[in-house]
């Protein structure tokens, strides 16, 4: 049964980078065709895709986001990663590593990790 | 960026009762929209994909319909695990986007 579990530190401090990291098991992040998703939950509010990176290594990520993140796959670990830099308040968030054969939507997910921003 | 609008807000029913929840696009998406379940504390679990196509292990009691900009999820007769937040999701066109959300509470 593949699992996933995103694991990282709950408090970072504005302007900083957010690092998480989700490791897979139960299958391979080299897995021909899957995609391995981050998406986040403000408080309180609705659900925001972050982006993606494909087990060829391509990647896509949600416009507004975009300037401030980077999603890579480390196959000698099995994990993907998601850093997201310059931080505000506005980035607490439960944070969601996700996957599925299709880049769009998702039926893999972990149980998410509470990110606060805060100094 | 395609905004989804859910409604109701909040749908107030009890075990047993059909309940029927919308979701409206700002553009067409085709059929590309999925539906969610989320319970407190819990991930998202994905219920249907491609407007009316089940996901794995979800019972026949739920169903999708629609195309273009206007999507309904059915679920048939509700059990007293269906009561949660419900989100609908397009992916006709990246930024892929959720709707706010119909939480189903019992009445």
């Amino acid at each position: 049964q593949v699992q996933l579990q995103e694991s990282g530190p709950g408090l970072v401090k504005p302007s900083e980078t957010l690092s998480l990291t989700c490791t897979i098991s139960g299958d391979s992040v080299s897995t021909n065709g899957y995609y391995w998703s981050w998406i986040r939950q403000p408080p309180g509010k609705g659900l925001e895709w972050i982006g993606y990176v494909h087990y060829s290594g391509r990647t896509s990520f949600n416009p507004s986001l975009k300037s401030h993140i980077s999603i890579s796959a480390d196959t000698s670990k099995n994990q993907f990663s998601l850093k997201l830099s310059s931080v505000t308040t506005a980035d607490t968030a439960v944070y969601y590593c996700a996957s599925d054969s299709a880049p769009n939507r998702w039926f893999l997910w972990g149980q998410g990790t509470l990110v606060t921003v805060s100094s | 960026e395609i905004v989804l609008t859910q409604s109701p807000g909040t749908l107030s029913l009890s075990p047993g009762d059909r309940a029927t929840l919308s979701c409206r696009a700002s553009q067409s998406v085709s059929i590309s929209l999925a539906w969610y379940q989320k319970k407190p504390g819990q991930a998202p679990r994905l219920l249907i994909y491609d407007t009316w196509n089940r996901a794995g292990g979800i019972p026949d009691r739920f169903s999708g319909s629609g195309s273009g900009t206007d999507f309904t999820l059915t679920i048939s007769r509700l059990a007293p695990e269906d009561f949660a937040v419900y989100y609908c999701q397009q992916y006709g066109s990246s930024p892929y986007t959720f709707g706010q959300g119909t939480k189903l509470e019992i009445k």
